[in-house]
């Protein structure tokens, strides 16, 4: 199965600052999705964009999908000690019989400074 | 509230002594998986369930099985645990497979295999 790769591994800014972390992929995809995961505890879904779309934001993250390039990025603006946590994306791929179930990059660590 | 329980939180057991992680959902979803999540290899999928008494192989089946009776629950069983089995398990469900609806997952269960 085909599995994203975040970049980068880990990532330290500033409380305010904005964070951007990225996705690539391997094959074809049919959406792709963001997790944040807080130390030990389970993921939490963030947000969906499905192949057709660029762009898609959701209070303060921005997620686009370039499927040329087979990359997605994730942003947080106005970052807060809160944002500490790990961020995977997630990805499907269509084989013979239908979708695959998801698959996860080895995510971002994101620490905020305060 | 949405939720997927597992239980227990946290488990060290010996090595050769069975036991179950249990796992339930009260969102009536149809699809169920089985994560592990180690150190520098991130998320694998070691069993999903596409409905009741539907259940497959993920990437880490190896050591481990699954059943799925009733839809809410979707227990992991380890017959004979052995020290690589130490890992932070998830249990997460879906409407359905893959991306086209986010993924809800547990807690998480901290396996120690001594």
């Amino acid at each position: 199965s085909q599995q994203g790769e975040e970049d980068p591994q880990a990532l330290s800014i500033q409380e305010g600052e904005n964070a951007t972390m990225n996705c690539s992929y391997k094959t074809s995809i049919n959406n792709l999705q963001w997790y944040r995961q807080n130390s030990g505890r389970g993921l939490v879904h963030l947000i969906l964009i499905r192949s057709n779309e660029r762009e898609k934001h959701s209070g303060r993250l921005r997620v686009t999908l370039d499927t040329s390039k087979k990359s997605s990025s994730l942003l947080i603006t106005a970052s807060r000690a809160a944002d500490t946590a790990s961020y995977f994306c997630a990805t499907d791929a269509w084989t013979g019989g239908g979708a695959d179930g998801l698959t996860f990059g080895k995510g971002t660590h994101l620490i905020i400074q305060p | 509230e949405a939720q997927v329980t597992q239980n227990p939180r946290y488990l060290i057991t010996v090595t050769g002594k069975k036991l179950t992680v249990t796992c339930s959902q009260n969102m009536n979803h149809e699809y169920m998986s089985w994560y592990r999540q180690d150190p520098g290899l991130g998320l694998r999928q070691i069993y999903y369930s596409m409905n009741v008494e539907v259940t497959d192989k993920g990437d880490v089946p190896e050591g481990y099985k699954v059943s799925r009776k009733e839809k809410r629950n979707f227990p992991l069983i380890l017959e004979s645990p052995s020290p690589n089995q130490t890992s932070l398990y998830f249990c997460a469900s879906s409407l359905a497979a893959g991306t086209n609806t986010e993924a809800f997952f547990g807690q998480g269960t901290r396996l120690t295999v001594v």
